[in-house]
C-alpha cells in the first residue's frame, strides 16, 4: 500500500527559503505527486505537480517562489523569500488507479 | 474560471442523514474525476469517495455502505448522500476535482457535525 510520509513540522525565518519533503514508500519512487497549501482556517489550495523526473508545474496564480523537485523516492517543495502568509499546513498527494492518497501534512511556521 | 461551490452540511444526530452538494462552473463534472475529501477537527486530509468520468464510483472503507456519491450532469453538480452518520464522521467536507489526475481544484468546504 502506497504511503506518503511528511515531517509533522518545519520552521524558517521570514525572507529565507525552506524545503519540505514528501517521501514515497519503498518501491514506489516512480509516482508523481501534487502539493497543496492550507492556510489557517481556510480550505486547501493546489500549488503544483511534481513529476518523478524532477520537473514541476505550478498551478494557476501560484508565484514562482514556490517550486518543486524530486530525487529518488523524495519529492520536494521549496518556498523562497518566505512571507508571513506562507505559514500554513502543506500536504503532498498522489494517486493509485485514480484514487487520491494524502501525506500527513507538514505545519510550516514562519519565524 | 474553474469554481466549486458547496452547500449542505450542518448538525445532525448520530444515525441521521445529510446531503452535500457541489456545483461546478468552468468545466463539466462529467469529464473529470470528482472527489469528496474530509478533514476531521485538527487532523489531516482524508479521501472519502470518487466519481470517475466513466461512471465508476469508489469509497473509503470507513464510509462504504453508508455514503453514496452521485452527479447530475445537467446541473453540473456533485453530491454526497451521507446516511447512518457517526460522531467520527464529524469533519469539514471538501469536493475536489482531479486533473491528470492530481487534485487541482477545491471547493470551499462545508462542516458536518454529528453529535447528540
Amino acid at each position: 500500500q502506497l504511503v506518503l510520509t511528511q515531517s509533522p513540522s518545519a520552521s524558517a525565518s521570514l525572507g529565507a527559503s525552506v524545503k519540505l519533503t514528501c517521501t514515497l514508500s519503498s518501491g514506489d519512487r516512480n509516482y508523481a505527486i501534487a502539493w497543496h497549501q492550507q492556510q489557517p482556517e481556510k480550505g486547501p489550495r493546489y500549488l503544483m505537480k511534481v513529476n518523478n523526473d524532477g520537473s514541476s508545474t505550478n498551478g494557476d496564480g501560484i508565484p514562482g517562489r514556490f517550486s518543486g523537485s524530486s530525487f529518488g523516492a523524495e519529492r520536494y517543495l521549496t518556498i523562497s523569500s518566505l512571507q508571513s502568509e506562507d505559514e500554513a499546513d502543506y500536504y503532498c498527494q498522489t494517486w493509485v488507479t485514480g484514487i487520491p492518497v494524502f501525506g500527513g501534512g507538514t505545519k510550516l511556521t514562519v519565524l | 474560471e474553474v469554481q466549486l461551490v458547496q452547500s449542505g452540511g450542518g448538525w445532525v444526530q448520530p444515525g441521521g442523514s445529510l446531503r452535500l452538494s457541489c456545483v461546478a462552473s468552468g468545466f463539466s463534472v462529467s469529464g473529470h474525476f470528482m472527489n469528496w475529501v474530509r478533514q476531521a477537527p485538527g487532523k489531516g486530509l482524508e479521501w472519502v469517495s470518487v466519481f470517475f468520468a466513466g461512471g465508476s464510483t469508489y469509497y473509503a472503507d470507513s464510509v462504504k455502505g453508508r455514503f453514496t456519491i452521485s452527479r447530475d450532469n445537467l446541473k453540473n453538480t456533485l453530491y454526497l448522500q451521507m446516511n447512518s452518520l457517526r460522531p467520527e464522521d464529524t469533519a469539514v467536507y471538501y469536493c475536489a476535482r482531479s486533473f491528470s489526475p492530481e487534485i487541482n481544484s477545491w471547493g470551499q468546504g462545508t462542516l458536518v457535525t454529528v453529535s447528540s
